[in-house]
């Protein structure tokens, strides 16, 4: 089946710091994958994505790469800020009949002080 | 565009109680889902819909129904709530069909507690 394993948290990191939260997934298929981050008292807004292996996908100073020999998708920024604070979930889509569905990993929580 | 709507934001029911959690999008977006968000758990598929009238269960369907009767709109019924449905729950809506897979744009949540 399709399941994924996510970093536990809560991380606290200062501001300008290395943030790495490690992910790592089980697919039946050939599955497209996704960092998803939600922002206190809001829904989840996509951050990035990647749709095959070695794809690299980057945002907002965030990247992850489609590491299909390692089954991985680890988010990385090189110097997190304040305003980064937020839970990171990383997921992944299995289409099935053109449907989008997602399967989420547990959320890392992080905290960036400054 | 308002984008993904739900109401209520917040719910408070007694044991066996019924609701409907309403969620709504004007994106003219085929897919449509619901999750529910647990501590320690991520999101868990509730049900989801590929079109008008097309429905089918995701991986938590038990005590839940839904309906599809036209695009915009993909409610979500508790037809007896028990405590284990205390959670908050998210709508999310996107593009269907073949290619590359779409963003899904999730509502704000609605917080759900049951006792």
């Amino acid at each position: 089946g399709n399941s994924v394993t996510q970093m536990e948290g809560p991380v606290t990191l200062s501001e300008e710091a290395f943030l790495t939260i490690n992910c790592t997934y089980t697919a039946t298929g050939y599955p497209s994958l996704f960092w998803y981050v939600q922002y206190p008292g809001e829904g989840l807004q996509l951050l990035l994505k990647a749709t095959k292996a070695d794809d690299k996908g980057s945002n907002k100073g965030f990247e992850a790469t489609y590491r299909k020999e390692t089954t991985s998708f680890h988010l990385e920024k090189g110097s997190v800020q304040v305003s980064d604070s937020a839970v990171y979930f990383c997921a992944l889509s299995d289409r099935v009949a053109g449907a989008n569905n997602l399967f989420f990993g547990t959320g890392t929580r992080l905290t960036v002080i400054p | 565009n308002a984008g993904v709507t739900q109401t209520p934001k917040f719910q408070v029911l007694k044991t066996g109680q019924s609701m409907t959690l309403q969620c709504a999008q004007d994106m003219n977006h085929e897919y449509m889902s619901w999750y529910r968000q647990d501590p320690g758990m991520g999101l868990r598929l509730i049900h989801y819909s590929v079109g008008a009238g097309i429905t089918d269960q995701g991986e938590v369907p038990n005590g839940y129904n839904v309906s599809r009767s036209t695009t915009e709109d993909f409610p979500l019924r508790l037809l007896s709530a028990a405590p284990s449905q205390t959670s908050v729950y998210f709508c999310a809506s996107s593009y269907a069909g073949g290619g590359p897979p779409y963003e899904q744009y999730f509502g704000p949540g609605t917080r759900l507690t049951v006792t």
